[in-house]
């Protein structure tokens, strides 16, 4: 079945580190988009890709970085500078024109 | 100004009542209009996308109004499964930008 795969579910670090998020997605789509969500809040745009070995930073993309160096794959970097980590990241993609977002499952991200 | 913003809710309800909400978005140049449903801990999940004409789906209607720049969902006949937070997201349309902004969210809940 076509879809987009986050992993892991749920992710626990210590402080300090960097953490790297994976996201892939077999469903030949252009775009793919990395999302924050906060306890409470909408979703707020970190990085997004429309093709490879090209990004685009979001709202909130200082403390994180991202590379798109195949069509399937988006990780996200979450990095020692990211003041606020702890949150439940979401990584979608799309396809050209008018079409919707398709998410993963997400992944829960805790820094303590 | 935020770029999308949602009435904030929550909307609590009783089982077969209809319940409307309103998006605004601040680009008059965007062209994409969704509305997505979001379980509590789980990814938002399309409802529908919102054409021009206006579409519905069953119990939910969505409507664009390009000149006041808003969409809206309508929801008839409310059952307690509708309960979940309903967000809006825009493509912000600027040529070339595959961007996609979401509102903050409403959320609603249905009673016996």
């Amino acid at each position: 079945d076509g879809g987009i795969t986050q992993s892991p579910k749920y992710l626990f670090r210590k402080e300090g580190q960097n953490v790297t998020l994976s996201c892939e997605q077999n469903l030949n789509h252009d775009a793919m988009y990395w999302y924050r969500q906060d306890p409470g809040q909408g979703l707020r745009l970190i990085y997004y890709s429309q093709i490879v070995n090209d990004f685009q930073k979001g709202d909130i993309a200082e403390g994180y970085s991202v590379s798109r160096e195949k069509k399937e794959s988006f990780p996200l970097t979450v990095t020692s500078a990211q003041k606020n980590p702890t949150a439940f990241y979401l990584c979608a993609s799309r396809d050209r024109g008018h079409s919707p977002l398709h998410f993963g499952n997400g992944t829960r991200l805790t820094v303590t | 100004r935020k770029e999308v913003e949602q009435d904030p809710g929550p909307f609590n309800v009783p089982e077969g009542a209809t319940v409307a909400f309103n998006c605004t978005y601040s680009n008059s140049a965007s062209q994409s209009f969704f509305w997505y449903r979001q379980d509590c801990r789980k990814e938002p999940k399309l409802l529908m996308s919102v054409y021009s004409s206006g579409n519905e789906d069953g119990r939910f209607t969505a409507q664009l109004n390009r000149a006041s720049q808003y969409i809206s969902l309508l929801i008839r006949d409310s059952k307690l499964s509708d309960s979940a937070t309903y967000l809006c997201v825009v493509n912000r349309g600027i040529s070339g930008n595959n961007d996609m902004r979401f509102g903050a969210g409403t959320r609603l809940t249905v009673k016996p």
